[in-house]
């Protein structure tokens, strides 16, 4: 069965303090990895797709960064504005419905 | 600008009514998807359809219905079968089923059943 799982639940930073977001997943055959921004009340905002391990996506102070067991988010000198949940997804090759599996998502906090 | 507009923001209900959810794109995508998102869960999929007239069940389609008329529109309707209602609904978009294009996704409604 598909799964993904994200860690930390919540992360909270100092403005400037750098980390990054994890993303595990199991899936039979990699179709594509999405990363999804989301603002409270608001539905999620598309960041990134990724297909194959060792692939990087660089958008201002975020880049995505694919293996073959996870993702990860890095989010190089936060600023508070880029405080939101970040979502992870995956689809498989199996699927043939565009069906995306979601992870529960990371809940970053950036102070100023 | 082309998006998803999905109406009303937020919708209060008794329950055992049947309420009705509106979700339009202008981005003439072919595939259209509701999702229920609840707190700590990820994005769970209700129903999906692939073209006009034709629509399938997703992983929690038990008390929920939608239909297809028109490429545009996918409304989601949430029958008093439902169990526990009360959630943010998200309508979503892509060019089609068969490619790896990322979900366009709406601003969401709030349910709330009472």
């Amino acid at each position: 069965e598909d799964q993904v799982t994200q860690s930390p639940e919540a992360l909270r930073l100092q403005e400037g303090e750098s980390s990054s977001l994890n993303c595990s997943y199991t899936v039979s055959g990699l179709r594509g990895l999405f990363w999804y921004r989301q603002d409270p009340g608001k539905g999620p905002e598309f960041l990134f797709t990724l297909y194959s391990a060792g692939e990087e996506k660089e958008k201002e102070r975020l880049k995505a960064t694919l293996t073959k067991k996870e993702s990860f988010l890095h989010i190089t000198a936060p600023k508070p504005e880029d405080s939101a949940t970040y979502l992870c997804a995956v689809q498989g090759v199996a699927s043939n419905t565009g069906k995306l599996i979601f992870g529960q998502g990371t809940t970053l906090q950036v102070k100023p | 600008d082309g998006g998803i507009t999905q109406s009303p923001k937020y919708l209060f209900r008794k329950e055992g009514q049947n309420v009705t959810l509106s979700c339009e794109q202008n981005l003439n995508h072919d595939a259209m998807y509701w999702y229920r998102q609840d707190p700590g869960q990820g994005l769970r999929l209700i129903y999906y359809s692939q073209i006009v007239n034709d629509f399938q069940k997703g992983d929690i389609a038990e008390g929920y219905s939608v239909s297809r008329e028109k490429k545009e529109s996918f409304p989601l309707t949430v029958t008093s079968a439902q169990k526990n209602p009360t959630a943010f609904y998200l309508c979503a978009s892509s060019i089609d089923r068969q490619s790896n294009s990322p979900l366009h996704f709406g601003n969401g409604t709030r349910l709330t059943v009472t």
